[in-house]
């Protein structure tokens, strides 16, 4: 499978300002996706990231609030914009790798938000 | 997707078989059942999936009824670090997205 490697693993920030989450993996991935997982609860997806193209968001989510981008097959980036308390979350960063089947579909170690 | 549901919460005595179940009553014939788990602080991790016949792997054993409506996941003989959030997912190929619902939060008692 991947290895992803995500940055930063923990962040304090203040409210009203920006934070940009990267996902960077070791081989070129088929897809990319960013979850979130608020405090005791489970994982919510945020969007798909399409490689040269506008992210895929799910319901509830939107570009101006987390802006997606996916310059090519192994990197993203996920920006918490304008951030409140209630952001405060872990995000994660997954990844496809064709080919691999089931054991394709790995999680980063995810970035520690709380937003103060 | 079709939907899951768990239970919420669930015990068991290290050492012994846990039995997880999981109902999907609504999966169409061409949705694999997947289990993943989550270990505090950790990313999600593969265990097993199957289409309908039970499987087995080196981590867990995987019981589907012959009308696909629910499924076990069974771990042979727990440990206190299978102590962890599972859940289970229904969805079509390796490359869809993996939509989370509740889980259960296994507890592994000494």
């Amino acid at each position: 499978s991947a290895v992803i490697s995500q940055k930063p693993s923990r962040d304090i920030c203040q409210r009203g300002t920006s934070l940009t989450i990267q996902c960077q993996v070791d081989s070129q991935v088929t897809m990319m996706f960013w979850y979130r997982q608020q405090p005791g609860q489970s994982l919510t997806l945020i969007a798909t990231a399409n490689q040269g193209s506008e992210a895929t968001y799910e319901s509830g989510f939107v570009i101006d609030k987390f802006p997606i981008s996916r310059p090519n097959l192994t990197f993203s980036t996920l920006t918490v914009s304008n951030m409140s308390p209630e952001d405060s979350s872990i995000y994660l960063c997954s990844v496809v790798m064709e080919g691999a089947g089931p054991y394709g579909y790995t999680f980063g170690s995810g970035t520690r938000l709380t937003v103060v | 997707d079709a939907k899951t549901t768990q239970p919420p919460s669930m015990d068991c005595a290290e050492g012994r078989a846990a039995n997880l179940p999981c109902n999907h009553s609504t999966i169409s014939g061409n949705e694999y059942v997947y289990w993943y788990r989550q270990i505090h602080s950790q990313g999600p991790q593969y265990i097993i999936h199957g289409l309908k016949n039970n499987e087995t792997n080196e981590m867990a054993s995987l019981i589907i009824t012959e009308d696909r409506k629910s499924s076990t996941l069974i771990l042979p003989h727990a440990t206190l670090r299978d102590t962890a959030v599972y859940y289970c997912i229904v969805r079509q190929t390796s490359y869809d997205k993996v939509i989370f619902g509740p889980g259960t939060s296994l507890s592994v008692i000494p």
